[in-house]
């Protein structure tokens, strides 16, 4: 069983709606969340960061983490066909700093239509 | 330069061979990694350094891969002896020294494929 798990999709949705995002995941010592997100033929790049449990919210974005349920979600309100685009979730038990391995999830493929 | 830059963008080469990968990262990043990613598969770290320390070459998957970062910048990957199985994207992100949440930039990667 991997240690982080994240359905591959792909997720298909018309313009404006409510996207939800999700993975769940087995070490419990994970602190440190993360969702990056992945055009085509390019390099992942860093959307949101969270520390333990809780919300937080930047723009059309929501992160929730849930420690005690091992489970974490990423919200995109008002999507857009910008937003087409693989989302992978990661995670650490030590912050991005100092060399710290992140571990990814597989990623979903995320495609809003017009 | 702006970002995070690999060469070549596309690799492909036949199995059995030698092939060097390149990560130019961000001027004054100190920290740099090296991923692959398999199709249906998440992000595998492979090597990290920083500036000076010896690397931290733990997710390396054998001896065939080696990396090297000279002069504290411009980092080689090198898969010796290439099986089919080495075929991925091949990610090299960059950090720099601060905040404990520093942000990794990734390049936009080398797709390697092995015939």
């Amino acid at each position: 069983q991997k240690e982080v798990e994240q359905d591959p999709g792909p997720l298909s949705v018309p313009e404006g709606a409510i996207v939800s995002l999700n993975c769940t995941y087995s070490n419990s010592a994970f602190q440190y969340f993360m969702w990056y997100r992945q055009y085509s033929r390019k390099g992942p790049e860093l959307l949101m960061y969270t520390y333990s449990s809780g919300n937080k919210e930047d723009g059309r974005f929501t992160a929730q983490v849930d420690k005690s349920s091992k489970y974490i979600s990423l919200f995109i309100r008002d999507s857009q066909p910008s937003d087409s685009a693989t989302y992978l979730c990661a995670m650490s038990a030590t912050p991005t700093g100092g060399g710290n391995k992140l571990t990814f999830g597989t990623g979903t493929q995320l495609k809003v239509e017009l | 330069g702006a970002g995070v830059s690999q060469s070549p963008s596309n690799k492909v080469t036949e199995k059995g061979k030698d092939v060097e990968l390149r990560c130019d990262p961000i001027s004054g990043h100190t920290a740099l990694y090296w991923y692959r990613q398999s199709l249906g598969q998440g992000l595998e770290f492979l090597i990290y350094f920083q500036g000076n320390s010896a690397p931290d070459k733990s997710g390396l998957p054998s001896d065939r891969f080696s990396a090297e970062r000279t002069g504290g910048s411009v980092s080689t990957l090198t898969i010796q002896r290439t099986q089919q199985e080495d075929s991925a994207v091949y990610l090299c992100a960059s950090s720099g020294l601060g905040s404990t949440n520093e942000k990794l930039f990734f390049g936009s990667g080398t797709q390697l494929s092995v015939l």
